[in-house]
Order: C-alpha cells, then structure tokens, then sequence
C-alpha cells in the first residue's frame, strides 16, 4: 500500500480538463511544499512535470497545473490532448522517512 | 547533452549480487543529489535510495543493509551495490538527478537514465 492515495484511473476527452487528486497526511503533503508530479508513458521513463507543488519544470506546456489544499495536491490537465495518455505519480517529503514517499499512480485515458 | 546511461541489469539467483553503474554526461555527479529509484513490473515507483552532494547515503528499509550507493567522481559514474537480492527486488532501475529543490527527502528528479532491468529468480 502507496503512503500517498491516488486514483487508479481517470478518463477525459480532448479538449477537456482533468485533475489527478494524491492525498496524504500532515506529515508529508499537508506539511510541506515538495510536492512533486511524473508523467510516465509505457516503458518509458518518468518525466518531471511539476514540483514543489505548483511549479513547472523549464519545457512543460503551460497546460499542467499543480496546486495543494490540506493533505490533497492535486494535477490538473487542461485543453486534453492524445499524447497526454500515461500514468501520472505524485511524490511529496515526509517527516516520517529520510526518503520521500510515491503516490500508487493514475493510469490517465483520453477517450 | 545532459543525460544518464545505467547498465548492469539482468538475470541474477536469489542471494546473488549484482552492481549497476549509472554514466553521466553533461554535468557533474557529485555536484548533485542523486537518486536509485526502482518499479516493479506493472508497478508504482519506489525510491530506494539516494546519494547527497555532501556524500551522505539514505536507503529504503526494503533495501538497507543489502545495497549500497556510491560515486566515482572521477569517472562521473553513480552506482548501486546490490546484495543478498530477492524475488521482491525484481523491478526496472532508473538513476535520476535532482538539482532543483536540493532539498534532504524532496525529489524533484529532473533528469532520468533510461532504467535497466533486474531480474531475481532461479
């Protein structure tokens, strides 16, 4: 069992907007701003696409948007597109690990 | 081009000892926190350990006493000593950077090498 919970999946269509929920504790998400979110398409590897919480890594369309309420960051997608079909993680710092902690991830269908 | 190229994988008997080696280009591997992150087939990710500029070493529980990270600086090379290995070890391994948040147990992993796969079984 993930210490972060995550959907197992989410669907949307084209042109719509989506949002990945991953909660925590405060110990981890509620407590601290290093929230991270990695895009992951099949037998890839893992591409950053946000961190602490809200920030955009220099080259991520400005259609992926992080922020976080309480114990629950969130992922939010907008204007869907085909190539953003993949699973999502989200990561956060905890106090109660030297390393930090992964979401189970969300499998995410553009239908 | 900065990148990352992890090699070593394979087939390996339970018990068995296995390193990976991680080769960096375009920029330096001491100067940054650097991290073994591991997925089971069909899996989420794990974060089994990480290496800090300062040269402080933190591992998974999963994973402690068995595997060891360690650095060449000369030869800009991250590695994983992997021992005592069992069936649950079984996963892709990637080597990841972070020099974003250069924050003790943040990850905002960057850079990512494109993982190789261990595999444990008889």
């Amino acid at each position: 069992q993930s210490a972060l919970t995550q959907p197992a999946s989410v669907s949307g269509s084209p042109g719509q907007s989506i949002t990945i929920s991953c909660t925590g504790t405060s110990s981890d998400v509620g407590g601290y701003n290093y929230v991270s979110w990695y895009q992951q398409h099949p037998g890839k590897a893992p591409k950053l696409m946000i961190y602490e919480v809200s920030n955009r890594p220099s080259g991520v369309s400005n259609r992926f948007s992080g922020s976080k309420s309480g114990n629950t960051a969130s992922l939010t997608i907008s204007g869907l597109q085909a190539e953003d079909e993949a699973d999502y993680y989200c990561s956060s710092y905890t106090s109660s690990s030297t390393l930090g902690v992964f979401g189970g991830g969300t499998k995410l269908t553009v239908l | 081009e900065v990148q990352l190229v992890e090699t070593g994988g394979g087939l390996i008997q339970p018990g068995g000892s296995l390193r990976l080696s991680c080769a960096a280009s375009g920029f330096t591997v001491s100067s940054n926190y650097m991290s073994w992150v591991r997925q089971a087939p069909g899996k989420g990710l794990e974060w089994v350990s990480v290496i800090y500029s300062g040269g402080s070493t933190y591992y998974a529980d999963s994973v402690k006493g068995r595997f060891t990270i360690s650095r060449d600086n000369s030869k800009n090379t991250l590695y994983l000593q992997m021992n005592s290995l069992r069936a649950e070890d079984t996963a892709v391994y990637y080597c990841a950077r972070d020099s974003i948040t250069m924050v003790q147990g943040a990850n905002a992993f960057d850079i990512w090498g494109q993982g190789t796969m261990v595999t444990v079984s008889s």
